[in-house]
């Protein structure tokens, strides 16, 4: 079964500094993999996806992650923290959609970033 | 503008009712979610529905029915049966494809309260 694990609840950073989520993950199969990010009482946006096309994925807002094989880890970065980055951010692994088609998505538990001025 | 709405945003329910939150989906998406999040927890998926008049339980399933009677619509009821049912109440939509990792999208969530 596959499951993610997120290293850090919390992480605090300063502005303009650069942040880093960890992620791994565990997968029988060829994963796919997303980060998402939740602002406080909202609906999830899609940062970015991975689907074993380039290893280094580019998202939204300048983050970025890259899937490492060997240390299944999925990690994502941004160069330059802003006030506005301040949120919940949740990295997800799919399963293989198998012959119903359903993919599921099993979500880790979350790390809460915190940007101070 | 294309997107999810749920509503309400937030609701209250008293102990022993049953009550029942929307979503609507204007993304022409055949799949639709609903997912449970509570703090610490990440979100634990409760029904999913890949097509119309079809619907599948999740891993947290109990004390929740659905209904998929039109593409756009997947309402969710907290039957009384729910013993725990104070949470933030997410639902998605996505393109069902085996073949894609296809990315779920969101509504802005209903939080309920049991008082």
């Amino acid at each position: 079964a596959q499951s993610v694990t997120q290293l850090d609840s919390h992480v605090s950073v300063s502005e303009g500094t650069p942040v880093l989520l960890r992620c791994n993950y565990s997968s029988s199969y060829s994963p796919s993999l997303f980060w998402y990010v939740q602002h406080p009482n909202k609906g999830l946006q899609l940062l970015l996806k991975y689907t074993s096309a380039a290893t280094l994925v580019k998202g939204i807002n300048g983050f970025e992650a890259e899937f490492k094989k060997s240390e299944t880890s999925f990690h994502l970065t941004k160069p330059s923290a802003h006030m506005s980055d301040a949120a919940e951010y949740f990295c997800v692994v799919s399963d293989h959609p198998m012959d119903t088609g359903f993919q599921k998505l099993v979500f880790g538990t979350g790390t809460r970033l915190l940007v101070s001025p | 503008d294309g997107g999810i709405t749920q509503s309400p945003k937030y609701l209250f329910r008293k102990e022993g009712q049953n009550v029942t939150l929307s979503c609507e989906q204007n993304l022409n998406h055949d799949a639709m979610y609903w997912y449970r999040q509570d703090p610490g927890q990440g979100l634990r998926l409760i029904y999913y529905s890949q097509i119309v008049n079809d619907f599948q339980k999740g891993d947290i399933a109990e004390g929740y029915s659905v209904s998929r009677e039109k593409k756009e619509s997947f309402p969710l009821t907290v039957t009384s049966a729910q013993k725990n049912p104070t949470a933030f109440y997410l639902c998605a939509s996505s393109i069902a494809s085996p073949f894609l990792a296809n990315e779920q999208f969101f509504g802005p969530g209903t939080r309920l309260t049991v008082l």
